[in-house]
């Protein structure tokens, strides 16, 4: 089946840094891909729809400027934490459409983002 | 009201039960529904599509009631790998729009 890598599955860093995760489709295109993220014990929140060669759409309540996304391709979209904080630690997990496949939604491996 | 509702549990069974988990949508504009699992620090994976008509997928069988924006999910004869979080979702508007997921509600089946 289509799959979504991520990359890294995990990182560390100290607070006031940038941290860039990196989703890819690797056997399908991607107009589309989905960002979002898990606290412990919650359910996943939708961030942002990342949409290629255009804008991403924010939900409500995410920074756009914190939160930066870019899809430059079919196949790969980016989600930068710019300044993390310790707030941001958090599992984040992209999510891609198979254009061919329009209801068929595959998750990446998540990156889990701990920041001191 | 949040757009997906279910009831966190835990529940905890044992091996052989029969277990089921309900959910409640908000938006009545909804057109897709699925069933996910989501195991301890891993990502959501699909367990079924949820249909008008009810569908079964071996040991489990979902059900959707659009009047009552209700959907339920059955396990029969749960096994100790079923031990997993279930997570109940919902395509808003359908074609190249974002899933929205509930919180889950979490299972355990003891031997």
């Amino acid at each position: 089946g289509a799959v979504v890598s991520q990359h890294p599955s995990r990182v560390i860093c100290k607070s006031g840094t940038s941290v860039k995760i990196e989703c890819r489709s690797l056997d399908f295109q991607a107009t589309t891909m989905f960002w979002y993220r898990q606290f412990p014990k919650q359910s996943l929140m939708l961030m942002a729809t990342s949409n290629e060669g255009s804008k991403a759409t924010y939900e409500q309540g995410v920074e756009k400027d914190k939160f930066l996304i870019n899809h430059a391709s079919l196949t790969l979209s980016t989600l930068t934490v710019t300044s993390a904080h310790p707030e941001d630690s958090s599992f984040y997990i992209c999510s891609a459409r198979d254009w061919g496949q329009q209801e068929t939604q595959y998750f990446g491996p998540g990156t889990r983002l701990l920041v001191l | 009201r949040k757009e997906v509702e279910q009831d966190p549990g835990p529940f905890n069974v044992p091996e052989g039960a029969t277990v089921a988990f309900n959910c409640t949508y908000s938006n009545s504009a909804s057109q897709s529904f699925f069933w996910y699992r989501q195991d301890c620090r891993k990502e959501p994976k699909l367990l079924m599509s949820v249909y008008s008509s009810g569908n079964e997928d071996g040991r489990f069988t979902a059900q959707l009631n659009r009047a009552s924006q209700y959907i339920s999910l059955l396990i029969r004869d749960s096994k100790l790998s079923d031990s997993a979080t279930y997570l109940c979702v919902v395509n808003r508007f359908g074609g190249n729009t974002p899933l929205v997921f509930g919180k889950g509600t979490r299972l355990s089946v003891i031997a």
